[in-house]
């Protein structure tokens, strides 16, 4: 079974500062897919980057970018020029497509604070 | 706003109720996933539908059954409820099959169990 684990529970950072998410899986699957998702206090699930296992290049989305290390099973994410709007919870998941079904396994994620 | 609608936003009830919540998919997507967010299990899979099939279950209660109507819309009922269930149960929706492709989830509904 798949497993994720994001080791840092809270963060904080200053406003227009860069901060790192970390994020390290578990699988013996070989083409999977990884996912950084945004809960606000609103409580909505937003999707912010997806990384392609077997692509390279690491995904980059405007001000987040991820390192995904696949021999190191490390995917973290980068919020460049942080943002007020950027405080929430950071969900790290995992897919693969098994038997047709793509469901996401979670992180317990991580709570980050953007400080004025 | 992700175009995934979820009924209601809130629901209280009694221990021993029966619930049904709802859920509609974005157009055009075929695929719906239950997830279920709680403080001490985190954010779980419960089940997933594909164009009116059951695709896959997690950890998905026996006192939990869900189904995808025609119309693509989903309804997940939750009975003999406990204290426990309490939690917000999320709906996602992607495209199909064949991906992974991206989950847009719905703005969940908010069960409190008393």
């Amino acid at each position: 079974a798949q497993t994720v684990t994001q080791s840092q529970p809270e963060m904080s950072v200053q406003e227009a500062e860069t901060v790192t998410l970390s994020c390290t899986y578990d699988t013996s699957e070989s083409n999977y897919y990884l996912f950084w998702y945004k809960q606000p206090p609103s409580r909505q699930m937003i999707l912010v980057i997806r990384q392609e296992a077997y692509k390279q290049q690491n995904a980059t989305e405007n001000r987040f970018s991820v390192n995904f290390q696949k021999a190191a099973k490390s995917f973290s994410l980068k919020i460049s020029d942080s943002q007020l709007g950027d405080t929430a919870m950071y969900f790290c998941a995992f897919s693969h497509n098994q038997g047709g079904s793509e469901k996401l396994v979670f992180g317990k994620g991580t709570k980050l604070t953007v400080n004025p | 706003d992700s175009g995934v609608t979820q009924t209601p936003k809130h629901l209280i009830t009694a221990t021993g109720q029966r619930v049904t919540l709802r859920c509609s998919p974005r157009s055009g997507d075929l695929s719906v996933y239950w997830y279920q967010q709680s403080l001490d299990q985190g954010l779980q899979f419960l089940i997933q539908y594909y164009n009116g099939e059951e695709r896959a279950k997690g950890n998905i209660l026996e006192r939990f059954s869900a189904q995808q109507f025609p119309d693509l819309h989903s309804e997940l009922n939750l009975s003999s409820l406990e204290l426990g269930d309490s939690a917000l149960y999320f709906c996602a929706s992607s495209v199909g099959q064949g991906g992974p492709y991206e989950q847009y989830f719905g703005p969940g509904t908010r069960l409190t169990v008393t």
